[in-house]
């Protein structure tokens, strides 16, 4: 059974601090993973994904995410964090015989001023 | 991608009452799934509503609770039946492309349910 996990609950930053969100992650074979994003009363927004091919992934409002295969790692980082980046982050990950999306149990950032 | 307009967006209902929830995209997908989301916590999957025959339900979700129509692959329901308190959460659907895993989902923005 695939499984995703996000260690900490919350992740306090400094507004122009580089920001990091943890995730590992269990699936057999080669992983698909993805990062969303919830505001407040919101859906989840998709961020970026990776597939296959380099390990540095980079997607929407400057967020990126290196994928670690040796550590089954998929950690969102940030150059410069903003107080609007505050919200609720999710990983998720499916095995490449297009099971289910599995989330992780979220993160919450919180960049502040 | 796909564009998805979930509705209402937020009610409060009386407990023993049933609340219908709809989703509908813009495009024809293969894939529709309801979630459940406690405020500030991770998605629980209720179930995967299939086009023309009864829906998929996960262990702890059942069809007399959860009743989901899907006529089409452009729109689905969720009713959330017989309210209780504990029913009070953030509900979503989301789509994907089941021949393709490698892309996204997409989530519609929610019904926040507040049963009282």
């Amino acid at each position: 059974a695939q499984s995703v996990a996000q260690p900490e609950d919350q992740v306090n930053v400094a507004e122009g601090n580089p920001l990091t969100v943890k995730c590992t992650y269990s699936v057999s074979g080669n992983p698909y993973l993805f990062w969303y994003v919830q505001y407040p009363n919101r859906g989840l927004q998709f961020l970026l994904k990776y597939i296959t091919g380099d390990n540095l992934v980079k997607g929407s409002y400057g967020f990126e995410a290196e994928f670690n295969k040796s550590q089954t790692s998929f950690h969102l980082k940030k150059p410069s964090a903003l107080v609007s980046d505050s919200a609720l982050y999710f990983c998720a990950v499916r095995d490449n015989a297009g099971n289910m999306l599995t989330f992780g149990g979220g993160t919450r950032l919180m960049v502040k001023p | 991608s796909a564009v998805i307009s979930q509705k209402p967006s937020r009610d409060i209902c009386q407990r023993g009452t049933s609340l219908t929830i709809q989703c509908q995209v813009d495009s024809q997908v293969t894939m529709m799934f309801w979630y459940r989301q406690q405020p500030g916590q991770s998605l629980t999957l209720i179930a995967t509503a299939n086009q023309g025959s009864e829906a998929t339900y996960e262990s702890g979700f059942v069809i007399d609770k959860f009743p989901i129509s899907r006529p089409n692959l452009t729109f689905s329901t969720l009713t959330v039946s017989n309210m209780s308190p504990e029913d009070s959460s953030i509900y979503l659907c989301s789509v994907e492309d089941s021949a393709r895993p490698n892309t996204e989902a997409f989530f519609g923005q929610g019904t926040r349910l507040t049963v009282v």
